[in-house]
């Protein structure tokens, strides 16, 4: 089955890194993404990783996978208060039914100054 | 390009209402999607898409039908509205193909309370 485990709350102080953390279970999952949402907003895709690459950077943003362990890893240096927001991990299964995305249920990231 | 666009952006219902939520989307993407978000549930896959003519039942699809008559347009409806559906409503789409895998589309949403 699909299972996308995340925590649920990350405080952060301001210029900090933030890291946020995830697991899956499908090791048949061949993207996992980074969403962000603001109150009030939709989904803004941060940033995505092929199942068979184990890290990207995107100017601020680093993910990290590690297949064995199937973790998923969103890392934001140097955190400010835009930063400010709900974190959705999500991982895309190939070849299933519903080729949709199954969501983690959001790690809200809390800045303190 | 206005990507994806959710109408209405709000709605009150009452129990036993009929409404549709439309989610119509301008870039020819293929797969069209219905979630529903709610608090502390993260987001789960209502029906879906992969052509016009199109639709399949996803994690929840009690309560609700859908229909894709054209390619741009996905509807939702609720037959008979209950207070288990309020719920914050997101629809995305993507493209088919290996070669684009930037992600879904979302819309910006679309609040609806049962009462």
């Amino acid at each position: 089955g699909e299972d996308v485990e995340q925590s649920l709350f990350l405080s952060v102080r301001e210029g900090d890194s933030s890291v946020i953390n995830c697991t899956y279970t499908d090791s048949s999952s061949t993207y996992l993404y980074w969403y962000k949402q603001e109150p009030g907003a939709g989904l803004q895709l941060l940033t995505y990783i092929f199942s068979n690459m184990d890290m990207k950077q995107d100017q601020r943003l680093t993910v990290l996978l590690n297949k064995k362990d199937k973790h998923l890893s969103l890392r934001i240096a140097d955190t400010q208060t835009g930063d400010s927001a709900i974190y959705f991990c999500a991982e895309r299964i190939s070849g299933g039914g519903a080729d949709g995305l199954t969501f983690g249920k959001g790690t809200h990231l809390i800045i303190q100054p | 390009n206005a990507g994806v666009t959710q109408t209405p952006k709000f709605r009150v219902l009452k129990t036993g209402q009929s409404m549709t939520l439309l989610c119509a989307q301008d870039m020819n993407h293929e797969y069209m999607y219905w979630y529903r978000q709610d608090p502390g549930m993260g987001l789960r896959l209502i029906h879906y898409s992969v052509g016009e003519g199109t639709t399949a039942k996803g994690e929840v699809p009690d309560g609700y039908n859908v229909s894709r008559l054209k390619k741009q347009n996905f509807l939702l409806g609720l037959e008979s509205a209950a207070p288990s559906q309020t719920s914050v409503y997101f629809c995305a789409s993507r493209r088919t193909g290996t070669q684009n895998n930037y992600g879904y589309t979302f819309g910006s949403g679309t609040r609806l309370t049962v009462v």
